[in-house]
C-alpha cells in the first residue's frame, strides 16, 4: 500500500448535486495530481496541484475544482454533476519539485462516485 | 483522450507462463512508465524506463521501450495467479505534470 488516503470509498449523489472528494498524499509529497477513471478504460488526468496552486489542468470543465492545503492534503470539488461523471476517482502524490520530475506517482485507493 | 494504446485488451495464461503485454504511444516522451490496478482500485507504479532508455529489469518484470516506434513492451516472466490485473502504460511529456494512460491490459493467470 502506499501512504496515499483518499474519503471517501464510495459515494452515491443525484444529478446536478456538488460533491467533495478529499486526498491526503503521502509523507513528504507536494505535488498531488487527480485523475479520473471512468469503467473499462485508462484514468484521465483532471489537474494537478504544487505547493497549493494548480500547475496543470486536462480536459475538464471548470465546474471541476480543488484545493490543496499547506500540509499538501487536496480536495477535488465537481458541482452540477452529471450522469457521465461517475467513475474511480484517483489521487496521487509524488514527491516532484515542480513541472519537470520523472518522479512515479503513488496512488490513492480512489473514491467510487454514482451519479444517480 | 488516451495516448497509449496497450495490446492485448485481455490476456489469459497459466500460472508459471510469461505474459507480454505491449503499449504504443503517440508523441515525444520524457519517460514511460507500467502501472498495475486490482479489481478497480488504486494503480500501483510498478517500474519507469526514461527516453534515454532501451531496457529495464525489476525483479520479474523486464521493460523495454523502442522511441523510434513509439512503443513498450512489458514482461512478466514466471506468472503467478497473484499477477491477474489490469496493466496500464502511461507517458509524460516535457511539461512533466501529468501521466497519460492508455486503455489498459486485463490480464488473468489462472492456476
Amino acid at each position: 500500500e502506499t501512504g496515499v488516503t483518499q474519503s471517501p470509498t464510495h459515494l452515491i449523489k443525484t444529478r446536478g448535486q456538488q460533491v467533495t472528494l478529499r486526498c491526503s498524499s503521502q509523507s513528504g509529497h507536494n505535488t498531488v495530481s487527480w485523475y479520473q477513471q471512468a469503467l473499462g478504460q485508462g484514468p484521465q488526468f483532471i489537474f494537478q496541484y504544487y505547493r497549493e496552486e494548480e500547475n496543470g489542468r486536462g480536459n475538464f470543465p471548470p465546474r471541476f475544482s480543488g484545493l490543496q492545503f499547506p500540509n499538501y492534503s487536496s480536495e477535488l470539488n465537481v458541482n452540477a454533476l452529471e450522469l457521465d461523471d461517475s467513475a474511480l476517482y484517483l489521487c496521487a502524490s509524488r514527491p516532484g519539485t515542480g513541472r519537470n520530475s520523472y518522479y512515479e506517482q503513488y496512488f490513492g485507493p480512489g473514491t467510487r462516485l454514482t451519479v444517480t | 483522450s488516451q495516448q497509449g494504446e496497450e495490446d492485448p485488451q485481455a490476456l489469459s495464461i497459466q500460472e508459471g507462463e510469461n505474459a507480454t503485454m505491449n503499449c504504443s504511444y503517440k508523441t515525444s516522451i520524457n519517460n514511460l512508465q507500467w502501472y498495475r490496478q486490482n479489481s478497480g482500485r488504486g494503480l500501483v507504479h510498478l517500474i519507469l524506463i526514461r527516453s534515454n532508455e532501451r531496457e529495464k529489469h525489476s525483479g520479474r518484470l523486464r521493460v523495454t521501450l523502442d522511441t523510434s516506434k513509439k512503443s513498450s513492451s512489458l514482461l512478466i516472466t514466471a506468472s503467478r495467479a497473484a499477477d491477474t490485473a489490469s496493466y496500464f502504460c502511461a507517458t509524460t511529456r516535457g511539461d512533466g505534470n501529468k501521466l497519460v494512460f492508455g486503455a489498459g491490459t486485463i490480464l488473468r493467470v489462472k492456476s
